[in-house]
């Protein structure tokens, strides 16, 4: 069954440092989605993205975050200088539509910032 | 704005004991709603989804029923196994088709 990946599966950085998280949505979806969660807190939405553009993003993605599909296959976040309060699983999620809504999600990439 | 509340965990129920989540939404329009799983140390499964009013979603032994009079989405199951120990979440998908996560209830199923 085909699944969403991520990578790194553990990312620990500097504060200030910028990182980048990788996905790999399921081939034929259509709409990519990052969500992050606090430790000991809900899922959150951070962003959806479709035909290469953002189409929702919530108050928490300020300047310091983007997406970007840089080659039709990776989904990446970028977060150019991280803050300690940026620790979190981050999880990538795809659908193949938006009318299908059911999102798949990938297994989370746990961020630590030092 | 668009919510889901929860019922608090920890739920610790033994094996074979029957199972309720509470879950309640608050949405303008006619949202779908979900239940996701959380393993220890994995990501979020979908384990079962309702569409529209009255609709039932099930999975594994999990059930439950959009209910719009009471906005609720409640997950139940009969008889919970060690293995069912987990995080679960409520959601729905508003007008924009972005996600919108309860707290989270943990559930530990001693044997």
């Amino acid at each position: 069954e085909p699944e969403v990946t991520q990578t790194p599966s553990h990312q620990v950085t500097q504060m200030g440092q910028e990182v980048i998280l990788r996905c790999v949505p399921i081939s034929n979806h259509l709409y990519f989605y990052w969500y992050r969660q606090i430790l000991g807190q809900k899922v959150e939405f951070l962003v959806s993205f479709y035909n290469n553009e953002i189409s929702e993003k919530s108050e928490i993605f300020d300047d310091q975050f983007s997406v970007e599909r840089p080659d039709g296959s990776n989904f990446t976040l970028k977060i150019r200088s991280t803050k300690l309060e940026d620790s979190a699983m981050y999880f990538c999620a795809s659908t193949p539509s938006a009318v299908t809504d059911t999102q798949y999600f990938g297994p989370g990439t746990r961020l630590t910032v030092l | 704005g668009n919510s889901v509340t929860q019922m608090e965990g920890p739920v610790t129920l033994s094996e074979e004991a029957f199972l309720t989540i509470n879950c309640t939404y608050t949405a303008t329009g006619y949202p779908s709603l979900f239940w996701y799983v959380q393993y220890p140390g994995e990501g979020l499964q979908l384990l079962l989804k309702a569409t529209k009013a009255d609709d039932k979603g099930s999975n594994k032994g999990f059930e439950a029923t959009y209910r719009k009079e009471t906005t609720s989405f409640h997950l139940e199951k009969g008889s919970v196994q060690v293995s069912d120990s987990a995080v679960y979440f409520c959601a729905l998908s508003d007008s924009s088709y972005k996600l919108i996560f309860g707290s989270g209830t943990r559930l530990l199923v001693r044997p």
